[in-house]
């Protein structure tokens, strides 16, 4: 049975820090991963997804890699800003499966 | 603006009553999904829909019924829950394609409070 673990569950920075999110799971065979960002009172949205076959994706300031045969992946936020603060989640699926497994996520407070 | 609209935001109803929560999506995808989300638990599953047909039950109680009239809306009605059954419920919906998954897209939930 898949688990994905997320650490640490809080963090609180200041403004302009480099900062990494962990996610690790338990079953290597996934199709994909994906990172969300939680508004308080929000849905998710999607940061990044990276397929399998992948190592890594970027969007702007964010850097997702995955090392799939060690199960881990990383979210790497650089020059922090107070905007994004929020509750990071990562999941995963299974091949010819939608079903997403997720962590429980890590709160990301970053304070001018 | 994410293209999936969830009604009502908020609901507050006793355990006997029947509610049910709508979700619209207007993104042209083929596929919606339930999830709940609880405090300090991971997201969970509950129901997929694939083109209107049911694809995936995660062993959800009987008092939870989903329905899918077309591949734009979803419905959870509710019926007898508990208050364990407090939560928020989202829904997502994605473009199901014989490729890679492709990403979902998440409506802002309902607030569910069972007294």
């Amino acid at each position: 049975k898949q688990e994905v673990t997320q650490i640490p569950a809080a963090l609180s920075v200041p403004e302009g820090e480099n900062l990494v999110l962990n996610c690790s799971f338990t079953d290597s065979a996934i199709y994909n991963l994906q990172w969300f960002r939680q508004d308080p009172g929000k849905g998710l949205t999607s940061l990044l997804l990276i397929q399998s076959s992948q190592r890594e994706q970027t969007s702007g300031r964010l850097n997702a890699s995955l090392d799939k045969s060690s199960g881990r992946s990383t979210l790497y936020i650089a020059a922090s800003q107070p905007g994004d603060s929020a509750t990071y989640l990562c999941a995963v699926s299974s091949y010819n499966t939608d079903k997403l497994i997720f962590g429980t996520g890590t709160r990301l407070q970053v304070f001018p | 603006e994410t293209g999936v609209t969830q009604t009502p935001r908020h609901l507050v109803m006793g355990m006997t009553n029947k509610k049910s929560l709508k979700c619209e999506q207007h993104l042209g995808h083929n596929a919606m999904y339930w999830y709940k989300q609880s405090a300090k638990k991971p997201l969970e599953l509950m129901f997929v829909y694939n083109f209107k047909e049911q694809t995936e039950n995660n062993s959800v109680p009987s008092r939870f019924s989903p329905e899918c009239p077309n591949s734009s809306h979803l419905f959870l009605h509710l019926h007898t829950l508990q208050p364990e059954d407090s939560a928020l419920y989202l829904c997502a919906s994605s473009q199901r394609t014989e490729g890679p998954n492709q990403p979902q897209h998440f409506g802002d939930g309902t607030r569910l409070s069972i007294l």
